[in-house]
Parts: structure tokens; C-alpha cells; sequence
């Protein structure tokens, strides 16, 4: 059965800290891993990282695949208030399914 | 262009009601998509279509049905509602596959008593 987890589950940072949450998948037939951010409302797209590009940096934020692991990072730097939400990473295969994680809250202090 | 649209935004159903959950999309999308979201629980997918007329299930398709008629509506129907189904629901679309970027709806707030 396909599955995605991630971790930490919940992380509290201050204002200017650097964080790293942690995606893994075991995923038949893999084709791609998407970050998304959740403010309240419906999931945001962050990055798509598939086996042709394993890098992805908007900004402040960056994500790496690791093919080998079966896994894959988001990093963000310099964390803001702003910053605050909930991670999610997500798994596609070539059946057409997108399998989600439990999610990372991420509380970011002033 | 007003991307993905659901209604109703909320909905509370007694034990053993029908509905049915409305998705819509005007971006000539092949993929859509339901997903429920419980806390701690990330995003479930419920159903899944990758173009009209052909759906599928994800990982927790009790309880629901869904069709796919045409390329922008996908509704989602609860046939007999239960406490059990109590969550946040959304939909979303992508163009070419589930693995690309995926837009979602504002999100469906259901309460079963």
C-alpha cells in the first residue's frame, strides 16, 4: 500500500530560525513528491520534484529529493511569522493517485 | 477565470441524510479530484477522475459515490451520511495528472449529528 509520512508532526521555532521538515514515501511506480502549504484555508502549491529535477528554491524556501531514500526535505530559512502553517507533502504514482502525508504544523514565535 | 468552486461552504446532515457536495472547474482540467481532511490526518483521498466519464477510488471511498459527466463538474454524494464522515472536504483538479500541480477548491465544512 502507498504511504507518505512526515516529520516532526509539529515543530515551534522563533522568528529568524531555520527549519527542515522531512518527507518519506514508499510509492509504487513514483512519478513525482509536491509540497503544498495550508494557512487556514485550502492547500497551497509550493514545488513539484520529480526524478528529471530533484532541486527546487523559491526564496527562502528550498526542497531536494533523494531518489536512494525515498525521501525528500523542505528547508526554510530565516523563518517569519508568516511562515506559520501546515506542511504538506504529497506522493503521485502513474495510477493517477496523489497520496498526502499526515502534515508538519509549523508555529513560528515572534 | 474562477478556478475551482464548491458549494456549500458548510453543511451540518443528520444521521442517514443524502447530499451531495459540488466541485466545479473551469480550467479545462482532465484530473479532479475529493479529498477529506481530518485533524492530524493530513489530506485522504476519497475518489478520483482522470477525465469524464471514468472515476476511481483513492483511499477511503466508503460512503461515497461520485461521477463525472463532464470535464468541469465532479459532485461528490454521500449516500447515508454518518458521524464517521464529519470533516473538511475539498476538491481539486490538475491538468495532465494527479502528479502535477494541483488546485484546490475553498473547502466544504461538514457536520454529521
Amino acid at each position: 500500500e502507498d504511504k507518505v509520512v512526515q516529520s516532526p508532526l509539529s515543530l515551534v521555532v522563533h522568528e529568524g530560525d531555520t527549519v527542515t521538515l522531512n518527507c518519506s514515501y514508499e510509492v509504487t511506480n513514483f512519478r513525482s513528491l509536491l509540497w503544498y502549504k495550508q494557512e487556514k484555508k485550502a492547500p497551497t502549491f509550493l514545488f513539484m520534484l520529480t526524478s528529471s529535477g530533484i532541486e527546487k528554491k523559491s526564496g527562502r524556501l528550498s526542497s531536494i529529493l533523494d531518489k536512494k531514500e525515498l525521501s525528500s526535505i523542505l528547508n526554510i530559512t530565516a523563518t517569519q511569522t508568516g511562515d506559520s502553517a501546515i506542511y504538506l507533502c504529497a506522493s503521485s504514482s502513474n495510477t493517477g493517485k496523489l497520496i498526502f502525508g499526515q502534515g508538519t504544523t509549523l508555529q513560528v514565535k515572534p | 477565470n474562477a478556478g475551482v468552486t464548491q458549494t456549500p461552504k458548510f453543511q451540518v446532515l443528520k444521521t442517514g441524510q443524502s447530499m451531495t457536495l459540488q466541485c466545479a472547474q473551469d480550467m479545462n482540467h482532465e484530473y479532479m479530484s475529493w479529498y477529506r481532511q481530518d485533524p492530524g490526518m493530513g489530506l485522504r483521498l476519497i475518489h478520483y477522475s482522470v477525465g469524464a466519464g471514468i472515476t476511481d477510488q483513492g483511499e477511503v471511498p466508503n460512503g461515497y459515490n461520485v461521477s463525472r459527466s463532464t470535464t468541469e463538474d465532479f459532485p461528490l454524494r454521500l449516500l447515508s451520511a454518518a458521524p464517521s464522515q464529519t470533516s473538511v472536504y475539498f476538491c481539486a483538479s490538475s491538468y495532465g495528472d494527479t502528479g502535477a500541480e494541483q488546485y484546490f477548491g475553498p473547502g466544504t465544512r461538514l457536520t454529521v449529528t
